[in-house]
């Protein structure tokens, strides 16, 4: 099965504080996704990537949020002046075919 | 009105009982649907794409009516490891892979 790893698996930060979550996609692939699960609810679609620019995003991903693709492999999501209700579960995908291969997932937790 | 509207749960039953959850979605125009599953604090990972003629993958049977805009996942001979929450999940049409997932259903099967 295609591997989507993401990193780290647990961060924690200090309320206003910036953090980079990254993930390294299924290799060769244009397009990209950040989802978010917020603990007891469900996932949400962040935004997408498509060729090293965004393509789509909710509005969650307001100007908090920036996503980059930095050394043509790594993807990261950066979140500027972190919030305690950004505390949530981040996962990237990573589409083939009609499956959506997710990454295992990093844990935020803003305190 | 949600976009894609799942029973919460929890669904208790024993092992070898069968089991079916059902979802509705409000998007007519949505073109893809999908059961995901997703163990606790896990990523989601694709149970089984859901076709209008329906189709069957060993003991899980997916069933989708456009007319109704609804869609059910049957678990049939239920077994221990078959415990997660199953999401139902709907590609809007004009979104490249941009999933939307409903809450989800949990299920727990006891010995």
């Amino acid at each position: 099965e295609p591997e989507v790893t993401q990193t780290p698996s647990h961060q924690v930060t200090q309320m206003g504080q910036e953090v980079i979550l990254r993930c390294v996609p299924i290799s060769n692939h244009l397009y990209f996704y950040w989802y978010r699960q917020i603990l007891g609810q469900k996932v949400e679609f962040l935004v997408s990537f498509y060729n090293n620019e965004i393509s789509e995003k909710s509005e969650i991903f307001d100007d908090q949020f920036s996503v980059e693709r930095p050394d043509g492999s790594n993807f990261t999501l950066k979140i500027r002046s972190t919030k305690l209700e950004d505390s949530a579960m981040y996962f990237c995908a990573s589409p083939q075919n009609t499956e959506a291969f997710f990454g295992q997932g990093t844990r935020l937790t803003v305190v | 009105r949600k976009e894609v509207e799942q029973d919460p749960g929890p669904f208790n039953v024993p092992e070898g009982a069968t089991v079916a959850f059902n979802c509705t979605y409000s998007n007519s125009a949505s073109q893809s649907f999908f059961w995901y599953r997703q163990d606790c604090r896990k990523e989601p990972k694709l149970l089984m794409s859901v076709y209008s003629s329906g189709n069957e993958d060993g003991r899980f049977t997916a069933q989708l009516n456009r007319a109704s805009q609804y869609i059910s996942l049957l678990i049939r001979d239920s077994k221990l490891s078959d415990s997660a929450t199953y999401l139902c999940v709907v590609n809007k049409r004009d979104s490249s892979y941009k999933l939307i997932f409903g809450s989800g259903t949990r299920l727990l099967v006891r010995p």
